[in-house]
């Protein structure tokens, strides 16, 4: 069964405090990984996609990479606003049952930047 | 551009009642899908379409239908509301089969 996991579920940082969020995932195979970010109150928010083991991408404080397991979301030098639930989606090269082109979510790391 | 809209923002319902959740999109995107969002929960697909007059079940469409006349629209009826209907509910685009998702801001729906 196509599976994502991501951890922490709830990560609290002091502004500055550069750490990692972890995705790993369990499919057949895999089409591209996703990274959102999610605001209360609000929907996802697309950050990055990721598509084969070694891609790198990165967009103001924030870096993703990709393995053939897992994904991480580094911070590096966080601020406050970084504040939100960030949300890692996979998409198999084959849904079963039908669902073309779903995403599998994970449940999201929470994560909290003091300032 | 006002992207993808959904409409109420909030909605209380009585068991046994049904309501429309409405989406519209203005980025001309051929696919649209309906996720629900549970506490502690990855967002599951509800229902999906990949074009006007094309819809499909996701994992968990019990209790939901769709329709998708035109292409801005992909609006989600809920039948006899339940308790375990009580969700957020967002809609999505997406401009090809592979490419991001983008969200609307949601429905928060309660039914007691």
């Amino acid at each position: 069964e196509d599976q994502v996991t991501q951890s922490p579920e709830a990560l609290r940082l002091q502004e500055g405090e550069s750490s990692s969020l972890n995705c790993s995932y369990t499919v057949s195979g895999l089409r591209g990984l996703f990274w959102y970010r999610q605001d209360p109150g609000k929907g996802p928010e697309f950050l990055f996609t990721l598509y084969s083991a070694g891609e790198e991408k990165e967009k103001e404080r924030l870096k993703a990479t990709l393995t053939k397991k897992e994904s991480f979301l580094h911070i590096t030098a966080p601020k406050p606003e970084d504040s939100a639930t960030y949300l890692c989606a996979v998409q198999p090269t084959m849904n079963y049952g039908g669902s073309q082109g779903n995403l599998i979510f994970g449940k999201g790391t929470k994560l909290s930047v003091k300032p | 551009n006002a992207g993808v809209t959904q409409t109420p923002k909030f909605r209380i319902l009585k068991i046994g009642q049904s309501m429309t959740l409405q989406c519209a999109q203005d980025m001309n995107h051929n696919y649209m899908y309906w996720y629900r969002q549970d506490p502690g929960m990855g967002l599951k697909l509800i229902y999906y379409s990949v074009g006007a007059g094309i819809t499909d079940k996701g994992e968990v469409p019990n209790g939901y239908n769709v329709s998708r006349s035109t292409t801005e629209d992909f609006p989600l009826r809920l039948e006899l509301a339940a308790p375990s209907q009580t969700s957020v509910y967002f809609c999505a685009t997406r401009q090809g089969l592979y490419s991001p998702l983008h969200f609307g801001n949601g429905t928060r729906l309660t039914v007691t």
